[in-house]
């Protein structure tokens, strides 16, 4: 049973450009999370996924950064007009539809370089 | 709200010496806990959770947690240490009142260094 996907493993962009991050679950997994870590940073939650639906987006930047995960294919995670203040490491995560003491799975996570 | 601290920053200690990682929580419903540990440039890998039974937890690589109600701490120590250990280390708390999935809350992480 393969883990967490996500490509690219690393990802360079201009400023001004967009990045597009994507993640597939667990097989069987219903459930994608989001979040970012910043140079010598913990992980921060940024958004929530069941497919096709937004269940919470409270840590996600107001501008430039979209989620979607669709009925088929992978969650994407969007961020557009990239700055240098987005560099950073985005780790998507998967649970089940009822996750046993909400433990979820980790995916080896995107690293961003805005030059 | 739920939150975590982990006190130390960063730990160093002799290989083969024990190791205590220490974290304490806050949370207003009964929390999931946790402990991952990501080596460099690597993604997360889950030690050990604390799910409600067993307030001692024994996880892998040797390591194991408390859960400890009264002082709301979970700390993370291991009897030996070895050169492998050496990482970051996440404490990590979950609020789960109706069983449904929630987001993960975590602590700003302990550098583990062992010294040869």
């Amino acid at each position: 049973n393969a883990g967490v996907m996500q490509n690219p493993r690393h990802l360079v962009r201009r400023r001004g450009q967009e990045a597009r991050l994507r993640c597939s679950p667990m097989k069987g997994h219903s459930h994608v999370y989001w979040y970012r870590q910043l140079p010598e940073e913990g992980l921060k939650f940024m958004v929530y996924l069941q497919k096709e639906n937004i269940i919470d987006e409270s840590g996600m930047p107001k501008e430039r950064f979209s989620a979607e995960f669709p009925k088929e294919g992978p969650s994407i995670l969007r961020i557009q007009q990239v700055v240098r203040g987005d560099s950073a490491a985005y780790f998507c995560a998967s649970s089940p539809l009822y996750a046993a003491n909400n433990e979820q799975f980790f995916g080896p996570g995107t690293r961003l370089t805005v030059l | 709200a739920q939150s975590v601290t982990q006190l130390d920053s960063h730990v160093s200690v002799s290989e083969g010496t024990p190791v205590l990682l220490r974290c304490n929580y806050s949370s207003s419903y009964s929390p999931s806990l946790f402990w991952y540990v990501q080596h460099p440039n690597k993604g997360l890998q889950l030690l050990l959770k604390y799910t409600s039974a067993a307030t001692l937890v024994k996880g892998i690589n040797g390591f194991e947690a408390e859960f400890k109600k009264s002082e709301t701490s979970f700390h993370l120590t291991k009897p030996s240490a070895h050169m492998s250990d050496a990482a970051e280390y996440f404490c990590v708390v979950s609020v789960d009142p109706n069983f449904g999935n929630e987001k993960l809350t975590f602590g700003t992480g302990t550098r583990l260094t062992i010294i040869p």
